[in-house]
């Protein structure tokens, strides 16, 4: 899996958006780009994943750049609740058999301040 | 809603005796689940694979025989901590990739503590 390099911590005003950076320059073209977090004392929440489009859902939206070399999540309007650190994971995706593990970096640990 | 349960969230024990942590995939089948600790202010270590109907896979300097790992069904993974010791308090993590779909899921974490 490619190597990851993200920020170690970010602060954001709360109801603005917090844009989360992730650089990924070694990424392979069959590698995904997977954003995850996790909440104090919880167990890690998928938030998105993509290959090369931008992509958005209902929690967030990931852009990534043309070359793939980085990306970056982005919560349109953070609340308190989305204080968490925020985990950039690069990897082949595994449809069928899933058998392999995540790996976990330092990532970033986000604060929204009221 | 949790596709990913784990059993307990908190327990606390005393030296020298086992606690059982369970793993359930709620709404698909787990073929392959894995088994992750957490310490204070550090990121998730991998410990272990956990394989149905076969032997888990355990991560360098994990010791196989302390951390027991039983995948009896294809919802179901346990992980005992045998002759806990103060030193084996963490936060444990059970993970599960539902096969249909490209993310994996993780359960609530049980938060160990060996006093």
């Amino acid at each position: 899996d490619a190597k990851t390099t993200q920020p170690p911590s970010m602060d954001c005003a709360e109801g603005r958006a917090a844009n989360l950076p992730c650089n990924h320059s070694t990424i392979s073209g069959n590698e995904y780009v997977y954003w995850y977090r996790q909440i104090h004392s919880q167990g890690p929440q998928y938030i998105i994943h993509g290959l090369k489009n931008n992509e958005t859902n209902e929690m967030a939206s990931l852009i990534i750049t043309e070359d793939r070399k980085s990306s970056t999540l982005i919560l349109p309007h953070a609340t308190l609740r989305d204080t968490a650190v925020y985990y950039c994971i690069v990897r082949v995706a595994e449809m069928d058999t899933g058998r392999r593990a995540l790996t976990f970096g330092s990532g970033t640990r986000l604060q929204v301040q009221p | 809603g949790a596709v990913v349960s784990q059993h307990p969230s908190r327990v606390i024990c005393k030296s020298g005796t086992s606690v059982k942590i369970e793993c359930r995939s709620l709404d698909f089948q787990a073929t392959t689940m894995f088994w992750y600790r957490q310490f204070p202010k550090q990121s998730l270590m991998l410990m272990a694979t956990s394989n149905e109907g076969s032997k888990a896979t355990y991560e360098q300097g994990v010791e196989k025989d302390k951390f027991l790992i039983n995948h009896a069904s294809l919802t179901l993974s346990t992980l005992t901590v045998t002759s806990a010791h103060p030193e084996d308090s963490s936060f444990y993590i059970c993970s599960a990739r539902d096969p249909s779909r490209g993310e994996a899921f993780f359960g609530q974490g049980t938060r160990l503590t060996v006093v």
